[in-house]
C-alpha cells in the first residue's frame, strides 16, 4: 500500500509553545488528507479535512486558530498546535487519500504522541 | 451528521474460535465503508466495501455490506493472538471533502 510518513513521532513541550507536525504521503499525491486525534482507548476524532491548496475544513467544536493546518504540496500538509496546553496532550494522526470518482481507501502515518508539560 | 456504531466495543475470546464484529450507519451519502485494523499505532487498511452482498475475503478475515440494513460484519475465523487489535470501522460520506467518520472501535483480545 502507499506510504504516509508522520514526524515527530514523539514531542514533548512547554505550555504556550507551539508544535508543528509533518504529514507526508511518499509514493502518492494525496489530494486529501484528514487530521486525527485519538484519546487512550478511544476512536479517532476526526479535526479536519484539507484539501490541497485551499483552507482546511474544521470539524464542529475544533478551534481552527489553536490547530493550525496548512496543505500547500500534493505531497505535505502540516498540522501547528499553537500555544500548546496540557489538555493539548494526545495522540494525533494524519490520514491521506487520492480523490478520485472512485473511492479509494486512506492510508495511515504512524501518528504523532504530543505531550505539554 | 454521520454516525457509525460498532459492537461489541470489546470482546476477549480464546485462539481459534470465530468472532463477527458488526458496524451500523446513518450517513448522508453514502460512498464506501472501510475497515482498518490497529494495533499500537497507525491504523493499517483492511477491506474497503462499496457494494452490497458481495464478500471481500482475505485470509482468515472476510468482511460484507448490506447497504438496505446499512450494516455491515467483518467476520475472522480461527483467531490468533496476533489478531489482538482494536478493530476500526468507518464511512466515506459524499460532499466536497469525502470525509472518512470513525466507530469507536472494537478492542478484540485474543487469548491462547
Amino acid at each position: 500500500g502507499a506510504v504516509v510518513s508522520q514526524h515527530p513521532s514523539r514531542v514533548i513541550c512547554k505550555s504556550g509553545t507551539s508544535v508543528k507536525i509533518e504529514c507526508r504521503s511518499l509514493d502518492f499525491q494525496a489530494t486529501t488528507m484528514f487530521w486525527y486525534r485519538q484519546f487512550p482507548k478511544k476512536s479517532l476524532m476526526l479535526m479536519a479535512t484539507s484539501n490541497e491548496g485551499s483552507k482546511a475544513t474544521y470539524e464542529q467544536g475544533v478551534e481552527k486558530d489553536k490547530f493550525l493546518i496548512n496543505h500547500a504540496s500534493l505531497t505535505l500538509s502540516t498540522l501547528t498546535v499553537t500555544s500548546a496546553h496540557p489538555e493539548d496532550s494526545s495522540f494525533y494522526i494524519c490520514s491521506a487519500r487520492v480523490r478520485r470518482q472512485v473511492d479509494t481507501e486512506a492510508f495511515f502515518g504512524q501518528g504523532t504522541r504530543l505531550t505539554v508539560v | 451528521e454521520d454516525k457509525v456504531v460498532q459492537s461489541p466495543l470489546s470482546l476477549v475470546v480464546h485462539e481459534g474460535d470465530t468472532v463477527t464484529l458488526n458496524c451500523s450507519y446513518e450517513v448522508t451519502n453514502f460512498r464506501s465503508l472501510l475497515w482498518y485494523k490497529q494495533e499500537k499505532k497507525a491504523p493499517t487498511f483492511l477491506f474497503m466495501l462499496t457494494s452490497s452482498g458481495i464478500e471481500k475475503k482475505s485470509g482468515r478475515l472476510s468482511s460484507i455490506l448490506d447497504k438496505k440494513e446499512l450494516f455491515s460484519i467483518l467476520n475472522i475465523t480461527a483467531t490468533q493472538t496476533g489478531d489482538s487489535a482494536i478493530y476500526l470501522c468507518a464511512i466515506t460520506s459524499g460532499g466536497s471533502n469525502y470525509k472518512l467518520t470513525f466507530g469507536k472501535g472494537t478492542l478484540l483480545t485474543v487469548n491462547p
